[in-house]
């Protein structure tokens, strides 16, 4: 399938901004998505945004889009310990929408 | 609303043995999807469906891995024999249908497998 690439890890403390980045290579995808996964547990949609936006902001969560770049990224606002997670990158295929994920990026937050 | 749902959460065999995994998905969703993801990596696509057709299998090994979706709601995935490699976690995922204004894809709690 196509790449997505991340990042594997980003440490930050309580209370900053994390902002985890992703590429992808798939031009003709139309939604990419942010994952949450926690140990043991499955995966948590976070966002997704429409390949036509630029951003999207959803509570703490600002999703950023560029197109030309193929470059999203995930901007965690007053990060949390509850935060700390894996977050994978998504983006959808032209067949069937099924998804081509990253590797994920670890995030670790410190009180 | 229920999630996706899978069973069992978790599975031990030995190499060369037979294994089944079951997923329900959210009600109404007709496109049914079994991912693969090994430790450390990312979900990686093995079979996707629409209501009971196959949509893309390219990635599934066939020639140890099976699925079926025979009435458009319920899906098994079976591996036979099963190999050391195969130890991972497997998820299923379920979407409403392109088109209906959801780009939504719900994941399960998965199941573990570990082949010994």
């Amino acid at each position: 399938g196509e790449d997505v690439e991340q990042s594997l890890f980003l440490s930050v403390r309580e209370g900053d901004s994390s902002v985890i980045n992703c590429t992808y290579t798939d031009s003709s995808s139309t939604y990419l998505y942010w994952y949450k996964q926690e140990p043991g547990a499955g995966l948590q949609l976070l966002t997704y945004i429409f390949s036509n936006m630029d951003m999207k902001q959803d509570q703490r969560l600002t999703v950023l889009l560029n197109k030309k770049d193929k470059h999203l990224s995930l901007r965690i606002a007053d990060t949390q310990t509850g935060d700390s997670a894996i977050y994978f990158c998504a983006a959808d295929s032209n067949s069937g929408y099924a998804l081509n994920f990253g590797k994920g990026t670890s995030l670790l937050v410190t009180p | 609303e229920a999630g996706v749902a899978q069973s069992p959460r978790y599975k031990i065999i030995e190499k060369r043995q037979s294994v089944a995994f079951w997923c329900n998905p959210i009600s109404g969703h007709a496109t049914l999807y079994w991912y693969q993801q090994i430790l450390g990596q990312g979900p990686k696509l093995l079979i996707q469906f629409q209501n009971n057709g196959v949509v893309d299998d390219s990635q599934l090994p066939k020639d140890r891995f099976s699925a079926e979706r025979l009435k458009g709601v319920d899906s098994t995935l079976k591996i036979q024999p099963a190999k050391l490699e195969d130890s991972a976690v497997y998820l299923c995922a379920s979407r409403p249908t392109p088109g209906q204004g959801s780009y939504e894809q719900y994941f399960g709690p998965g199941t573990r497998l570990t082949v010994t």
